[in-house]
């Protein structure tokens, strides 16, 4: 049973700072989802990531998907308020459904 | 806007009672799928419908049901409510029945239960 795991589930950071939220799932996988939700808002697609070794950028956000280690991470860089939100990473699973992290809640403090 | 649309944005109920709550698809996608999100909790997938047949079933109360109609539109029924009930309840769609590509999420449809 594919699990998925984000850390860390909060982050307070100051803006102009550079952090990064990883994402672990347990069992192959090669393909991978972020989405963004603002608060009591809907979710939006960030990136879709396809392939071992897929980078993509968006802005001041940067993902990329290891499948060897499991490991996804979204990289932020010199972070602004309107980056605050919560991020959700998706696994594709076995069965083609989607496994979500629990979310990691991004707080920028100016 | 992601082209889901789900109706009522809002709806404030009593215990014990049964509510619809509707989603129509983005234009194209065959594939519908219910999430519960509790408050500042995670997702929590429920049900999914592929052209009007059931494909995937996760945590779905049996107090729960849904359904997808010839038009790709589906309803999420929702009868004796609890105020455990109460949630952020979202749709989403794709175009595949197994998820090789994103989802589309609707605005959600906010229910409380008093």
């Amino acid at each position: 049973e594919l699990k998925v795991e984000q850390n860390p589930l909060f982050l307070s950071m100051q803006e102009g700072k550079n952090y990064t939220i990883y994402c672990n799932y347990s069992t192959t996988s090669d393909r991978l989802y972020w989405y963004r939700q603002d608060p009591g808002k809907s979710l939006e697609s960030l990136f879709v990531l396809l392939s071992n070794g897929a980078v993509k950028q968006e802005g001041r956000l940067m993902a990329s998907l290891d499948t060897k280690a499991r490991l996804s991470t979204l990289h932020i860089t010199a972070a602004v308020h309107d980056l605050s939100a919560t991020y959700f990473c998706a696994v594709g699973d076995s069965n083609y459904q989607l496994i979500w992290g629990a979310g990691t809640k991004l707080i920028i403090k100016p | 806007d992601s082209g889901v649309t789900q109706t009522p944005k809002h709806l404030i109920t009593a215990t014990g009672q049964r509510v619809t709550l509707r989603c129509s698809p983005r234009s194209g996608d065959l594939s519908v799928y219910w999430y519960q999100q509790s408050l500042d909790q995670g997702l929590q997938f429920l049900i999914q419908y592929y052209n009007g047949e059931e494909r995937a079933k996760g945590n779905i109360l049996e107090r729960f049901s849904a359904q997808q109609f010839p038009d790709l539109h589906s309803e999420l029924n929702l009868s004796s409510l609890e105020l455990g009930d109460s949630a952020l309840y979202f749709c989403a769609s794709s175009f595949g029945g197994g998820n090789t590509g994103e989802l589309f999420f609707g605005e959600g449809s906010r229910l409380t239960v008093l």
